[in-house]
């Protein structure tokens, strides 16, 4: 496709469980970001990646999340023993490069419950 | 404490009303972008300001960067119920490399 494309567009899960959150950046974007917002807010940056490798985690809010990017296309956010908290619209961007606009996915609405 | 203010969290007005959304930081912007979401959906790119002083202007929104690019605007002049959404400011910033920083938003209701 054109756009970014994430999925599950929606992921119902319980406390406790593993979950995967797939992004398909734009075709040739070499940045990928992950943010994650909880309704009527900004988003809240968790990581992003130049190519394959991290170039910024900071915003990972603990050991729980973790985030790949192997062939420097797709990526994953993959959070481990899912929390309450949890729960919000965990969206993916891409971008040419960085420095220059980024492009939204719709986001994956997760709800732990 | 945020990177990045924005003001105000709510705003809503009355159909042909202007309006005026401000993005502020303490810290130099290497470019600032904004965007707008609408609900259950990612948000769309509407403009990027790079030159300090910058004005640019889209139909009924003119978006300004400040000369010391540390601020920003976002003007609605005679807004319509379509305008409706959170408006959201972002910027990159030279310390943080390519890390792109939001606001906290401006969630716009356009009464008819």
């Amino acid at each position: 496709g054109a756009g970014v494309s994430q999925t599950p567009s929606n992921k119902v899960t319980e406390k406790g469980k593993y979950v995967e959150l797939r992004c398909d950046p734009i075709s040739g974007h070499t940045a990928l970001y992950w943010y994650r917002q909880s309704l009527g807010q900004g988003p809240e940056f968790l990581i992003y990646f130049q190519g394959t490798g991290a170039a910024d985690d900071s915003g990972l809010p603990n050991d729980r999340f973790f985030a790949v990017r192997p062939e420097g296309s797709v990526s994953t956010l993959k959070i481990q023993r899912t929390e309450r908290g949890d729960s919000a619209v965990y969206l993916c961007a891409s971008s040419p490069n960085q420095n220059t606009e980024a492009f939204f996915g719709q986001g994956t609405r997760l709800t732990v419950v | 404490t945020q990177l990045l203010e924005q003001s105000p969290q709510f705003l809503s007005i009355q159909e042909g009303e202007n309006l005026t959304v401000y993005c502020n930081s303490s810290s130099v912007f290497s470019s600032l972008q904004w965007y707008r979401q609408e609900p259950g959906e990612g948000p769309v790119l509407l403009v990027t300001v790079v030159t300090g002083g910058e004005v640019k202007k889209l139909k009924r929104l003119t978006f300004q960067f400040g000369d010391a690019r540390k601020d920003s605007s976002l003007h609605i002049t005679a807004a319509q119920p379509g305008d409706t959404g959170l408006y959201l400011c972002a910027g990159l910033f030279f310390e943080l490399g390519g890390k792109l920083i939001f606001g906290q938003g401006t969630e716009l209701s356009v009464k008819p």
